[in-house]
């Protein structure tokens, strides 16, 4: 079964500062990996998404992530972090059948 | 386009009533899908389309029923609401190949007393 994991419930970081937000997965193969955010009282945004291909993935509003197949997992990154990134962050893995598994969710703050 | 609608935004029940959770999208995607997210969490899969006419569950179905008579509506029925049934509810849509990204709506908040 799959199963997504994001070890840290809160990840604080200055602001201009790299940020990194942890995701690892456990289903064997080729997974769908996908990294949604949530701004207050608002619903999930696609930010990116790993298929195939380049293990580094550009998404929206200068987002990347890295996908290592060896340590299986899917880190979120972003050079300078912005007091506007202060969100929550979620990973997916997606199935063939489209259904998405979530992880629990990180809370990123950006501290100005 | 509109994307995803949900309606209503909030709502509070009574323990054993009933209601339905509106969800539209004008994408004319195939995919459509029910979660509710609840506090350390993360998002939980309810029932799922792949088309008008069919539905299945998830992996938290029960006290809930869905149908699909259209492509672009996918109403969530409680059918006798729990206070355990307090969440926030999101839809979501896509095409259906399994990389195709879903897009979600604004949510329902309901409590259930």
């Amino acid at each position: 079964a799959q199963s997504v994991a994001q070890p840290e419930d809160q990840v604080n970081v200055a602001e201009g500062n790299p940020l990194t937000v942890k995701c690892t997965y456990s289903v064997s193969g080729n997974p769908y990996l996908f990294w949604y955010v949530q701004y207050p009282n608002r619903g999930l945004q696609f930010l990116l998404k790993y298929i195939t291909g380049d293990n580094l993935v550009k998404g929206s509003y200068g987002f990347e992530a890295e996908f290592n197949k060896s340590q299986t997992s899917f880190h979120l990154k972003k050079p300078s972090a912005l007091v506007s990134d202060s969100a929550l962050y979620f990973c997916a893995e997606q199935t063939g059948a489209n259904n998405l598994f979530f992880g629990t969710g990180t809370r990123l703050t950006v501290i100005p | 386009n509109a994307g995803v609608t949900q309606t209503p935004k909030f709502q509070v029940l009574k323990t054993g009533q009933s209601m339905t959770l509106q969800c539209a999208q004008d994408m004319n995607h195939e995919y459509m899908s029910w979660y509710r997210q609840d506090p350390g969490m993360g998002l939980r899969l309810i029932h799922y389309s792949v088309g008008a006419g069919i539905t299945d569950q998830g992996e938290v179905p029960n006290g809930y029923n869905v149908s699909r008579s259209t492509t672009e509506d996918f109403p969530l029925r409680l059918l006798s609401a729990a206070p355990s049934q307090t969440s926030v509810y999101f839809c979501a849509s896509s095409q259906r190949g399994s990389t195709d990204t879903q897009y979600f709506g604004p949510g329902t908040r309901l409590t259930v007393l």
